[in-house]
Order: C-alpha cells, then structure tokens, then sequence
C-alpha cells in the first residue's frame, strides 16, 4: 500500500541550529512530492515541492528539500532555525500517473529553543 | 497574494444536523478539494472536484457527505446529519490546471456534541 512515514513525531531543537526533517515514501513510482507548514491555528503552507530535474529544491522561509530515489526520502533542511519556525510540518505525495489526491506523513512538531 | 478563505473559524454543533462549511478557493483555479485532520491523526483526503463533478473521493466520504460548487467563487462541503466523530479541522484546498500543488485554507474547526 502507497504511504507516507516521517519517523520524528517531535523534534527539540535549539534557535540558531540546523534542522533537518525525515521523509520516507513507498509508492510504486517517484510521485511529486511537497512539505507543508502548519503554524499553531492555522492553514496548511506550502513550503516547497518537487516534481523532477535537480533533486535538491528550494523553498520559502529559507527551507531546503534533498530528494532521493534510493532512499524513497524527501528529507527538509534549514541551516539556522528561527524562533518562528517552531510549527507541525507534513510531508505529502501525489502519484504522477493517475488521481489528485495528497497523501500525508503524520507530520513532526518542531519545537525551538532560546 | 491569492489565497484560499474559508468559513466560519469554528462551528459547534449537536449531533445529527447538518452543517455547511465554506470556501473561496484561489479565483483562476479549477480543481477543489476538501481534506480532514482528526485531532492527533493525519491529514485525510476526502474529495476532489473539477467541472462540476466529483472526480475522486475516499471512504470516507459517503452519502452523508457531499460538495457542491453553487457559484462561480464557493465551494461548500455539506454533512447532512453530523456524528460525533465528525469532529475534525476541515481543510479546502485549491490547485490551477498549470501546476500540481495544491494551496490550503485556514480551515474550519467542526465540533459535534
């Protein structure tokens, strides 16, 4: 069955550090793929996606995303963390072949320390 | 920037009415899309809509549920007679024919009592 795994349901880290955010998909073939934010009440952001080519993708806020194919990851970065990030993050896929639907991670909490 | 609104915030309501949540998507986009997150559980699919018509929808959504487009800038999602375990953040998303992410709004918090 296609799914979504992101391993860390809460991360700790400290204002200033780096962070870095576990992905992991199982899907019969590479399907697009996205993070989303969700700051405390409300929405879900999108942050960044990736559809093909260069496998390391850019995003708002200063968040990076490396894709890689061996691995079935799609693994969030950021080099120094802001107070402001503190939020849940998801992870998301959507097949390329065939259907709309978002397939989401259970998502990892972020929380940031002074 | 555009942006997907919806309507209302929150909604409480008792057990077996029905309720009508709300939502602008993005004005030039074309495919729909409600989604829910129980508290504590993932963010679940529930249905997608273009032209008019539903194009996909999960379990989940059965009969007591459906999705109706009545002008050209809302999009409701309607539960006719709500159950406790309707209570979830209900997401509207909206995404234009050129690309394939879909953009969310704020989402409306349903309590059933």
């Amino acid at each position: 069955a296609q799914s979504v795994t992101q391993p860390d349901i809460h991360i700790t880290v400290s204002e200033g550090a780096s962070l870095e955010l576990r992905c992991n998909y199982s899907y019969g073939a590479t399907p697009y793929l996205f993070w989303y934010v969700q700051s405390p009440g409300q929405g879900l952001q999108l942050l960044l996606k990736y559809f093909s080519g260069d496998t390391l993708v850019q995003g708002i806020k200063g968040f990076e995303a490396e894709f890689k194919r061996s691995q079935s990851s799609f693994n969030l970065r950021k080099p120094s963390v802001h107070w402001s990030d503190a939020a849940e993050y998801f992870c998301a896929v959507r097949p390329k072949a065939a259907g709309n639907k978002l397939t989401f991670g259970g998502g990892t909490r972020v929380l940031v320390k002074p | 920037e555009p942006e997907v609104t919806q309507t209302p915030s929150h909604q409480v309501t008792q057990m077996g009415q029905e309720v009508i949540l709300r939502c602008v998507p993005i004005s030039n986009h074309l495919y729909f899309y409600w989604y829910r997150q129980i508290l504590g559980q993932k963010v679940e699919f529930l249905v997608s809509f273009y032209n008019n018509e539903i194009s996909e929808k999960s379990e989940i959504f059965d009969d007591q549920f459906s999705v109706e487009r009545p002008d050209g800038s809302n999009f409701t999602l309607k539960i006719r007679s709500t159950k406790l375990e309707d209570s979830a953040m209900y997401f509207c998303a909206s995404r234009s024919t050129e690309g394939y992410e879909q953009y969310f709004g704020p989402g409306t918090r349903l309590t059933v009592t």
